[in-house]
């Protein structure tokens, strides 16, 4: 039983554009929405991340969107460049363990 | 200051046999995680450890098991090996109550 469910499952984007992913989850005791980004071969890095009493957080080009009421949260990367393409998780946790994680979305940035 | 280390990278086994994982967390920080990355399920959590105590542990079965010790390092077993066994295993570590940063993983690939 997936606890996130994340789409799209790819996208492409030109340099420039603006990359958005969207996660749905169901558990309304998660308090803690962070974002990820693996490339190859590496493990995932935290991105950003957000806790239900903010409905936005900005750090450089990358924004959460959040929606408490919806039990919805997004990830917008603002000027996409090619360095950001990745693959990109949402999860979600009771404090700040045991995170259920989204099925990712493959970014591809194209120059 | 070091990131979380993972040993060994690779590891290539046969059906039958058990194998043991390693991680260093990053210096300071007391609570590691594991989690099993493959194509098909994604990251799943597999079990937590605070001062060498498991605190949670996710739906994998009791062949899969792990330890930390005094100085916060932690292994993770997996004993009677299976071919659906291989995977990135993945571990994080954080200070209690805060975010989780991931090491570059293990690949296990079981023959």
């Amino acid at each position: 039983q997936q606890q996130v469910k994340q789409s799209p499952q790819s996208l492409i984007v030109q340099k420039g554009g603006i990359s958005i992913i969207n996660c749905a989850y169901e558990n309304t005791a998660f308090d803690y929405f962070p974002w990820y980004q693996q490339f190859p071969g590496k493990g995932p890095a935290l991105l950003i991340a957000i806790r239900p009493d903010v409905s936005e957080k900005k750090e450089g080009r990358f924004t959460i969107s959040f929606n408490k009421s919806a039990k919805q949260f997004s990830l917008h990367i603002m000027d996409s460049q090619p360095g950001d393409s990745a693959t990109y998780f949402c999860a979600a946790s009771r404090g700040d363990y045991k995170l259920s994680f989204g099925a990712g979305t493959t970014v591809t940035v194209r120059a | 200051k070091a990131g979380v280390t993972q040993t060994p990278r690779y590891l290539i086994k046969t059906r039958g046999q058990q194998v043991t994982l390693s991680c260093s967390p990053i210096s300071g920080h007391r609570s590691v995680s594991w989690y099993q990355q493959t194509p098909g399920q994604g990251l799943q959590f597999l079990f937590e450890y605070f001062s060498e105590t498991q605190r949670n542990k996710g739906n994998f079965p009791g062949r899969f098991s792990g330890r930390q010790f005094s100085n916060s390092r932690s292994e993770m077993n997996v004993s009677t090996l299976e071919l659906g066994d291989s995977a990135l295993y993945l571990c994080a570590s954080s200070f209690p109550g805060s975010e989780q940063y991931f090491g570059p993983g293990t690949r296990l690939t079981v023959t």
